[in-house]
């Protein structure tokens, strides 16, 4: 079955360091992957998508890798800020037909610490 | 920045009631999405629509779903018979042309309680 795994349920890290969240996919041959964030009692909001053909993309203090060897994606907050503590979300479409049907991951909860 | 938003912001309802959740798109906007969230759990889709039909739909929605779009802002989730289980956020979402490399826009959800 198809899956979507982001392997830490939660990550607290220091403030000015570097966060790197992982997205695992299975029986999944996405062309794109999507990041958003979630804050608590919020939507989702929307941050980078990478396409399949595409190594890295930059956004600001954010950086995406996509590796569909591996079927893996890294996301990365450089310079972290206390702001940036949320729950931040792989998405890929699994729509048919051109319509997307979007399946999120379960999230990683990110902690910056002052 | 145009949003999408949603009412009401809670709802709390009688299990075997009916309900109808709201929602104004973004108004250019012509996909839309409704999508659910278990206290604690991930987010999951519910349904697509465009051009006033269904295009995708998840095993989680099932008879007791439906959605309309009355008219030419608001797109409506309703429920027929609630069950416990239905306690849980409902976002709705657009996205401009629909493709998978287009973002989807969230509100910020409608937190339905079931008692």
């Amino acid at each position: 079955s198809q899956k979507i795994e982001q392997n830490s349920e939660a990550l607290n890290i220091q403030e000015g360091k570097t966060a790197t969240l992982t997205c695992n996919y299975t029986n999944y041959s996405p062309a794109y992957l999507q990041w958003y964030r979630q804050d608590p009692g919020r939507g989702p909001v929307f941050l980078l998508l990478i396409r399949e053909n595409e190594k890295e993309k930059r956004k600001e203090r954010l950086k995406v890798t996509f590796d569909t060897t591996l079927k893996q994606s890294l996301f990365h907050i450089t310079a972290s800020q206390p702001a940036d503590s949320a729950t931040y979300l792989c998405a890929l479409d699994n729509g048919s037909g051109g319509y997307q049907k979007v399946t999120f991951g379960t999230g990683t909860k990110l902690q910056v610490i002052p | 920045e145009p949003e999408v938003t949603q009412t009401p912001s809670h709802q709390v309802t009688q299990m075997g009631q009916e309900v109808i959740l709201r929602c104004v798109p973004i108004s250019n906007h012509l996909y839309f999405y409704w999508y659910r969230q278990i206290l604690g759990q991930k987010v999951e889709f519910l349904v697509s629509f465009y051009n006033n039909e269904i295009s995708e739909k998840s095993e989680i929605f099932d008879d007791q779903f439906s959605v309309e779009r009355p008219d030419g802002s608001n797109f409506t989730l309703k429920i027929r018979s609630t069950k416990l289980e239905d306690s849980a956020m409902y976002f709705c979402a657009s996205s401009n042309q629909g493709r998978s490399d287009q973002p989807q826009h969230f509100g910020d959800g409608t937190r339905l309680s079931i008692l």
